[in-house]
């Protein structure tokens, strides 16, 4: 089956740090840019990380760039986030997703998991 | 940053109902533009990519388009298992900023 399934969420307290995991199967994980988006409780999708197939290369918006570093492992199919100096407002849904392109350029989020649940308190 | 802003925010609807989401970027985004579904406690779900395609497997009532900074997702004929909240994205620049949502719920 083809799917991404993601894994670390957990209670942590605020300045802490955590390490999501995303664990992909079914397809050729080395051959697709991933990207990991959250959604805070009452509120909508945020996307918080882009990263190439080599790892090379990432992304992040500017209010998370030095907190949140995305990294991944092609040979164990897995995509990693480190998130370092967490708040009480990181509390979310983590969802990592793979990236699709049509005509070359155009990308989307093809395939997502189910997410895994941060909670930032003391 | 490119902003995204989606209305209308919730609405309630009927089986059988057309319905019109908007979607409005800050710029032009030319059609760097996809439509999300998301359940609660489920995988989010893509819809529509490239502002007018549908993706593989979701059902042709769903449909989109625009092109440059106004984008519109339509369901024709609303289904009960349509309940959810629609976001739309842009993919043209760093933060690939999603629209708030709109929930959708039945009447």
């Amino acid at each position: 089956e083809v799917q991404v399934v993601e894994s670390g969420g957990g209670l942590v307290q605020p300045g802490g740090s955590l390490r999501l995991s995303c664990e992909a199967s079914g397809f050729t994980f080395s051959e697709y840019e991933m990207h990991w988006a959250r959604q805070a409780p009452g509120k909508g999708l945020e996307w918080i990380s882009y990263i190439d197939v080599n790892g090379d290369t990432t992304y992040y918006p500017e209010s998370m760039e030095g907190r949140f570093t995305s990294s991944r492992d092609n040979a164990k199919n897995s995509l990693f986030l480190q998130m370092s100096s967490l708040r009480v407002e990181d509390t979310a849904v983590y969802y990592c997703a793979r990236a699709n392109y049509f005509q070359g350029k155009y990308w989307y989020l093809d395939l997502w998991g189910r997410g895994t649940r941060v909670t930032v308190s003391a | 940053d490119i902003q995204m802003t989606q209305s209308p925010s919730s609405l309630s609807a009927s089986v059988g109902d057309r319905v019109t989401i908007t979607c409005r970027a800050s710029e032009n985004i030319a059609k760097f533009l996809s439509w999300y579904q998301v359940k609660s406690g489920r995988a989010p779900r893509l819809l529509i990519y490239t502002a007018s395609n549908l993706q593989r497997g979701v059902p042709s009532r769903f449909s989109g388009s625009g092109s440059g900074t106004d984008f519109t997702l339509i369901i024709s004929g609303l289904q009960p298992e349509d309940c959810g909240t629609y976001y739309c994205q842009e993919s043209y620049s760093v933060p690939y900023n999603f629209g708030q949502g709109t929930t959708l719920e039945m009447k």
